[in-house]
């Protein structure tokens, strides 16, 4: 079966860096994206890696490795806005979206 | 303001009746989606559309039903409803043919409780 883990809960503490991990294990691999979801809104889109290595775009960076089916998303200079529900989410052989759960992020003062 | 528009966003529904979320989008994007997003569960999909005129099922397709009679309108429709429909429904978009998975927009979601 097609699976993707991410934990389910972290808490940092604000202008702190924080990591979360996803690991994934799917029919085939077409890229693997990152959503951020507010409570009771709806997810937007933070970054997609399809190629091994560190994609960088201002205070959040995404990780790929493909040989280990494993992806990191990195926050850095934690702000209290922060606080959401990071999707990893993976492309499969016939382009179709797995999603992991989500992490609940908790930004503490 | 471009983007994707659901309605209603909120509905309590008895089991057994019929409904239809309303979903459009005015991005002129080929690929639509409808999720359904529970506690503790992924998005999971319900059903897609890689271009007007045509659909298919996802992970999740029974006891719902989608049209896509042009570009900008994909509609779910739960046939008969059941407790276990009460879910938090976001219809996506992205500018994908079939062949790549794109960036997707999400609307607001749609919250519906099933009695």
């Amino acid at each position: 079966g097609q699976n993707i883990d991410q934990p389910t809960e972290m808490t940092a503490t604000e202008g702190a860096i924080v990591q979360i991990n996803c690991t994934y294990q799917t029919s085939g691999f077409n890229g693997l994206f990152w959503y951020q979801q507010h409570a009771g809104e709806a997810p937007t889109f933070l970054s997609y890696n399809v190629l091994d290595g560190l994609e960088e775009k201002g205070r959040f960076s995404s990780f790929l490795s493909r040989s280990k089916g494993y992806s990191y998303l990195l926050l850095k200079e934690l702000q209290m806005k922060d606080s959401a529900s990071y999707l990893c989410a993976v492309s499969d052989s016939n382009y179709q979206l797995i999603w992991g759960a989500g992490t609940k992020l908790i930004i503490k003062p | 303001i471009a983007g994707i528009t659901q309605a209603p966003t909120s509905q309590i529904l008895a089991a057994g009746r019929r409904m239809t979320l309303r979903c459009t989008q005015d991005m002129r994007h080929n690929a639509m989606y409808w999720y359904r997003q529970d506690l503790g569960l992924g998005l999971r999909l319900i059903h897609y559309s890689n271009t007007a005129g045509t659909t298919g099922k996802g992970e999740v397709p029974d006891g719902y039903s989608v049209s896509r009679a042009n570009t900008d309108d994909f509609p779910l429709t739960l046939a008969s409803a059941v407790p276990s429909q009460t879910s938090v429904y976001f219809c996506a978009s992205s500018d994908s043919r079939g062949s790549d998975t794109g960036e997707l927009f999400f609307g607001e979601g749609s919250r519906l409780t099933v009695l």
